[in-house]
Parts: structure tokens; sequence; C-alpha cells
């Protein structure tokens, strides 16, 4: 267990709202990652961070923003949710090398009504 | 832009049959290949990983996978399955400095007891 936890594991929301996802890790690694997961597409990357104030985007980052000013923290928003956005979104962390793989958290679905 | 494709989406077998479970990567350069499943409802958990060296690398539970350099492929195989198989397989490449894998689009597995 590389010790994450995403909140909330569930969540309903109507379109046109902003919401935010939390991850959270226990062990202080570098660098995080937000992946979503949807049928056919396996998982594609939205954000990822590699230290506190920096983050990068992904290939679907569109529609979403992050931010991480604690190292611990690594948290994802939308800032006015659509249905295309109704998905599982997975946390990852590194906590090795640039070769080491990654670890996911418990995953949240959230569905955009 | 890096590339993976799992050829198979969805596999139907029954107990004790084989598996080989098909990955093919577009990157020329220097990568590291993953194999994770996803047990249903669950997060991913890496099953194996290739680095370098041996291309025949061996994970838990029985699996294993070969990498093919000259056929940018990475292909996962088991002798015999269980009932307890059932679950998404997701195969994986990591082929530069920032961490981020890039994930195949996932390969369902139904195992028949």
């Amino acid at each position: 267990d590389a010790g994450i936890t995403q909140s909330p594991r569930h969540k309903v929301t109507e379109t046109g709202t902003p919401v935010t996802l939390r991850c959270h890790q226990t062990e202080n690694h570098r660098y995080m990652y937000w992946y979503r997961q949807d049928p056919g597409h396996g998982l594609r990357l939205i954000h990822y961070s590699y230290g506190v104030k920096d983050t990068d985007k992904g290939e679907v980052s569109d529609g979403y923003s992050v931010s991480r000013s604690k190292t611990e923290d690594f948290l994802l928003t939308l800032e006015s949710a659509t249905s295309s956005q109704t998905s599982v979104y997975f946390c990852a962390i590194r906590t090795g090398t640039v070769h080491s793989p990654l670890h996911f958290g418990n995953g949240t679905r959230l569905t955009v009504t | 832009a890096q590339s993976v494709s799992q050829h198979n989406h969805h596999v139907i077998l029954s107990e004790a049959a084989s598996l080989e479970l098909g990955c093919n990567y577009s990157y020329g350069g220097t990568v590291n290949l993953f194999w994770y499943v996803q047990y249903p409802g669950q997060h991913l958990q890496l099953l194996l990983k290739y680095f370098s060296g041996d291309p025949l690398v061996k994970g838990i539970k029985g699996f294993e996978a070969e990498f093919i350099k000259s056929k940018f492929s990475f292909n996962l195989r088991k002798p015999s399955v269980q009932w307890s198989d059932t679950a998404e397989y997701f195969c994986a490449v990591n082929a530069d400095n920032t961490g981020k894998l890039i994930f195949g689009q996932g390969t369902t597995l139904q195992v028949k007891p």
C-alpha cells in the first residue's frame, strides 16, 4: 500500500458546477499524477506534478486544472463540470526512480448529470 | 506521440486454458514496460515490469511477459488461467523522464469456471 487516499470516492454533480477531487499521500513522494479511466480508452493522463507548485499537462487536460500547494496533496478541479467528464478518476504516485511503476489510489467515480 | 495498442478488447476463456494478451507500443527508443491488472471495483495493481536485461519477465500470480524489441511488443502470458484471473488488464509504457505512463485501451478477461 503506497499510502494514497482519494476523496470523495463517489460524487454526483450537475452540469456547470465546480468539482474538486483530492489526492493525499503519506510518504512525501515528489511525482503525482491524475488519470481518468473510460471504457475503450484505458487510462489517460490529465495532469501531473513534479513538486510543490510544479505541474504540467497531460493528453486530456482541457477542462481541468490542478494545484499542489503541499507535497502530500494534489487537487484536481473541474471548473465547470460537463457530462463528458463523467468518469473514474485515479491518482497515482511514483515512489522511486524514473523507471519505477506508478502506484494507484482507489479512484473517484464522478457522475455529471 | 507514443502510443500503446492492445489488440484483444474482450477475451473469454475456460479455466485451465492458456492466455496470451497482445501489447504493441510505438516508441522506438529505450522504454520501460508494464502490465497492470484491475479486478472488478478495485484500483490498478502492478503485475510485472520490464526495464532491461532478460526479455522474459516473470510477475505475480504466475504471469509472465516477453519483450520483443524488433516487434515493439510486450505480450502477457499465463499457462493456465483461473476464475480469479477475471479482470481488466492494461499494458503501459514509460518512455521519458517524467515517469508518466501511456496506457493501452485495456483487455477484459473473463474466465469461466
